[in-house]
């Protein structure tokens, strides 16, 4: 049973330029949250998506947009980048109607952005 | 309100000692309680959680205690291994809703063989 899975692994990116973050659930699961792990920190959440649509965000700017396609794997996109986008970006997936296992978010290892 | 504060910052414990990493919320909103485990260029990994209606949870060597009125949570490593060394974080969430974690800034542990 495959997990998480995110690509890149990592990318290098200039101040401005726009990045696509890709992310597949584990199987079964049909909710993906997003969070920014800057250096040395906690995860800061993003946003989450259920049934394609964005159901809660965290406070990040709009330049951070995502997206959820019918198969529930995911994209988060960054616009204008800025140094300060730099982190480590992990997606966590879980599924809804579990019940008492629904909080349970399993993360994948993460796409390690480097603005310059 | 929604944060998780998590101390300490860095634990240094001898193999086969105990590792206890402490966590305060004060959202009471918060019903479930998640810590996780990460390696260096490593995504974390679910290591244990438990639900305010329960005072403690052991799985392993790993437990978690929870004081509801104090809100606080902490998490016991019992006869730490070199291979425990790694980042801990605390988290927490509500049921309602989307499950937005709110996460700890961490613990980094170092067990010295």
């Amino acid at each position: 049973d495959a997990g998480v899975t995110q690509s890149p692994t990592h990318l290098i990116k200039t101040r401005g330029q726009q990045v696509t973050l890709r992310c597949s659930p584990k199987s079964g699961h049909d909710t993906v949250s997003w969070y920014q792990q800057a250096l040395g920190q906690g995860p800061q959440f993003i946003f989450q998506y259920y049934e394609e649509e964005e159901r809660q965000r965290g406070n990040f700017p709009d330049r951070f947009s995502g997206h959820q396609f019918p198969n529930y794997s995911s994209e988060l996109n960054v616009n204008a980048l800025l140094l300060g986008d730099s982190a480590l970006y992990l997606c966590a997936s879980s599924w809804k109607l579990a019940g008492d296992l629904g909080e349970t978010q399993y993360f994948g290892p993460g796409t390690r952005l480097l603005v310059l | 309100q929604q944060q998780v504060k998590q101390s300490p910052q860095s634990l240094i414990v001898q193999k086969g000692g105990i590792s206890i990493i402490n966590c305060a919320y004060e959202n009471t909103a918060f019903d479930y309680f998640p810590w996780y485990q990460q390696f260096p260029g490593k995504g974390p990994a679910l290591l244990i959680a438990i639900r305010p209606d329960v005072s403690e949870k052991k799985e392993g060597r790993f437990t978690i205690s929870f004081n509801k009125s104090a809100k606080q949570f902490s998490l016991h490593i019992m006869d730490s291994q070199p291979g425990d060394s790694a980042t801990y974080f605390c988290a927490a969430s509500g049921i309602q809703g989307a499950q937005k974690l709110v996460f700890g800034q961490g613990t980094r542990l170092t067990i010295n063989p």
